[in-house]
């Protein structure tokens, strides 16, 4: 299957800082790529839509201005979490899609631990 | 909105025993897909079904897809402590997003 790789896969940071997550389809053009935030013990919830040279598309509830999605390229996506506080602890995941199919390839996942 | 329920949430059992786990909406989805989650990594896919009624079976593992196509099952035979994970099922909606339902932790034990 495809293979959608992410950056990095935790990442520690001070309440107030800013971090950017990295999504990257290694062998296939994503033209949309789709980020999900989990929960200790709980599902994925989708943040937001992207598709390649646009705007992303937040979910209900989802801030814009504190996550920014960037899409700039068929095989990267980026998702910066900015004023990062302790409750934006979680672990981000992103998955990609591309071609005639509605498949999602997944990302491993970013451990993200605000202090 | 459309929901996925999924249960159940949580589910200890000893190896060797089946079990079955259930996915319900009041909606429709074009399509529904299985994962398997371990701890710390992203979900791996594990089916698709597609047709109100299809079966697909993977070595233990037996995927039902509603004549409606608005609820799933999987059912594992003879469960391993290998097949320890958190199970999420997934309906494909329009414009390509997935609604993931509240996942069933598994736990098999030796």
């Amino acid at each position: 299957g495809a293979v959608v790789s992410q950056h990095p896969s935790r990442v520690i940071c001070k309440s107030g800082t800013s971090v950017k997550i990295e999504c990257r389809s290694l062998d296939f053009q994503a033209t949309t790529m789709f980020w999900y935030r989990q929960f200790p013990k709980q599902s994925l919830m989708l943040m937001a839509t992207s598709n390649e040279g646009s705007k992303a598309t937040y979910e209900q509830g989802v801030e814009k201005d504190k996550f920014l999605i960037n899409h700039a390229s068929l095989t990267l996506s980026t998702l910066t979490v900015t004023s990062a506080h302790p409750e934006d602890s979680s672990f981000y995941i992103c998955s990609a899609a591309g071609g005639t199919t509605d498949t999602q390839y997944f990302g491993p996942g970013t451990r993200l631990t605000v202090l | 909105t459309q929901l996925l329920e999924q249960s159940p949430q949580f589910l200890s059992i000893q190896e060797g025993e089946n079990l079955t786990v259930y996915c319900n909406s009041s909606s429709v989805f074009s399509s529904l897909q299985w994962y398997r989650q371990e701890p710390g990594e992203g979900p791996v896919l594990l089916v698709t079904v597609v047709t109100g009624g299809e079966v697909k079976k993977l070595k233990r593992l037996t995927f039902q897809f509603g004549d409606a196509r608005k609820d799933s099952s999987l059912h594992i035979t003879a469960a391993q402590p290998g097949d320890t994970g958190l199970y999420l099922c997934a309906g494909l909606v329009p414009g390509g997003k997935l609604i993931f339902g509240q996942g069933t932790e598994l736990s098999v034990k030796p």
